[in-house]
Parts: structure tokens; C-alpha cells; sequence
């Protein structure tokens, strides 16, 4: 089947830190990837993806690598703001016409000054 | 990327009654979805619904309860009938671009007492 593992959160950071939220997938087929983030009061927005092995998908100095051979596309971020705080959510799509999106449970990332 | 929005923004209902959820966006779209985000969970596909045609709906979740209207290839409508404090939730349309990537509108906050 199809299904996301995110890392569990919440984490919390100080400013200019170094993030990684991990990611793993299954999936059947040829998925693409993706990264959505959620401020408070707000719906999704997409923050980056990925559609093929190998592909980098970047964002507002996030990154995120499709891992084919490790199943998976950790979020990372070399230096984090207060703005960063929100929720995170990793999602993968399996491309097919019925554009069903399977997301992690979430990861709750907040920032002191 | 398309934008969608989405009427009421928030609203409080009494249980046993319905509410109809609008979701609009600036361009036609093929594919439409609705999802539900329960507090502090993440995303559940509740349907998928395109034009000209009856929604499809996920397991757990059934027309009565949730009936989807279609009109047109910009709009469409999610109504929650006969709610009880379960039902109180986050809900959400997304729209899916020729390159499988999700859009989101900013949600609905249902609070049902």
C-alpha cells in the first residue's frame, strides 16, 4: 500500500539552528513527493516537492532529496527563523489520475529567539 | 498555482443542523478535493469530486453524511449534514494541477456544540 512516516514531533529549535524532519514512504509505483507546511490559523501551503529519484526540491532555503534507495525525502533547513514555526507535513502522490494524496501525520516545529 | 478560496471561513453550528462549505478557484480545474483535518491530526481524503459526475468517496465516509455538488469546473460545495461535536474539524478543497501537485485552499474551521 501506500503510506507516510514522519518523524514525531514537536520539535523545538533555537533561531539559526539546523533542521531535519525525517520522511519515509512506501508506495507502489512511481510517487511523487512533497512537503507542505501549515502556519497557525492557516491552511496547507506547498512548500516544495519532488517527482522522480534523485530530484531536489528546494524553497525558501528548505531542501528536500528523493531517496529512491532509502524510501524516503527528510525536510532540512541549514539555518531556521522564528517565522519557520508551523507544522510540517510530508505527502506523496502516486501520479495516477486518481490524485489521491497520502500525508504524514505531522511535525509541530517551533522557534525561540 | 491556482487560487482557491473557501466560504465561511470559521463558523460555530448547533448539533443536528447542516452547513455547506464553498470552495472557489480562479481557474478551471479537472479535479477537486475535499479533505477533513481533525485537531492536532493530519489530512483525511474525504472525496474527490469532478465534473459532471458523482463524487467518489473514501472509505469511511458516505454521501448522506457528506454530499458534494459539482456545477461547473471552478466550484463546488461540501455539505455537513445533521453534525454532531465529531464533526467539529478543519475541513479543506484542494485543487490538482496538470503536474499532479495539490493546491489548498485556507480551510474551513467547523465547531459544532
Amino acid at each position: 500500500g501506500n503510506s507516510v512516516t514522519q518523524m514525531e514531533g514537536p520539535v523545538t529549535l533555537s533561531e539559526e539552528a539546523f533542521l531535519t524532519i525525517n520522511c519515509t514512504y512506501t508506495a507502489t509505483g512511481y510517487p511523487s513527493l512533497f512537503w507542505y507546511v501549515q502556519y497557525p490559523g492557516e491552511g496547507l501551503q506547498l512548500l516544495l516537492k519532488a517527482t522522480k529519484a534523485d530530484d531536489k526540491g528546494s524553497n525558501k532555503g528548505f531542501e528536500a532529496t528523493y531517496r529512491k534507495e532509502t524510501t524516503s525525502f527528510h525536510l532540512e533547513k541549514g539555518s531556521v527563523q522564528v517565522s519557520d514555526s508551523a507544522v510540517y507535513f510530508c505527502a506523496l502522490n502516486r501520479g495516477s489520475t486518481l490524485g489521491r494524496l497520502y500525508f504524514g501525520r505531522g511535525t509541530q516545529l517551533t522557534v525561540w529567539p | 498555482s491556482a487560487v482557491i478560496s473557501q466560504k465561511p471561513s470559521r463558523d460555530i453550528c448547533q448539533r443536528g443542523t447542516s452547513l455547506t462549505i464553498q470552495c472557489q478557484v480562479d481557474s478551471q480545474v479537472t479535479m477537486m478535493f475535499w479533505y477533513r483535518q481533525q485537531p492536532g491530526q493530519s489530512l483525511t481524503l474525504i472525496a474527490t469530486a469532478n465534473q459532471g459526475s458523482e463524487a467518489t468517496y473514501e472509505s469511511g465516509f458516505v454521501i448522506d453524511k457528506f454530499p458534494i455538488s459539482r456545477p461547473n469546473l471552478t466550484f463546488s460545495t461540501l455539505t455537513v449534514s445533521n453534525m454532531s461535536p465529531e464533526d467539529s474539524s478543519i475541513y479543506l478543497c484542494s485543487v490538482e494541477d496538470l503536474g499532479n501537485t495539490q493546491y489548498f485552499g485556507p480551510g474551513t474551521r467547523l465547531t459544532v456544540l
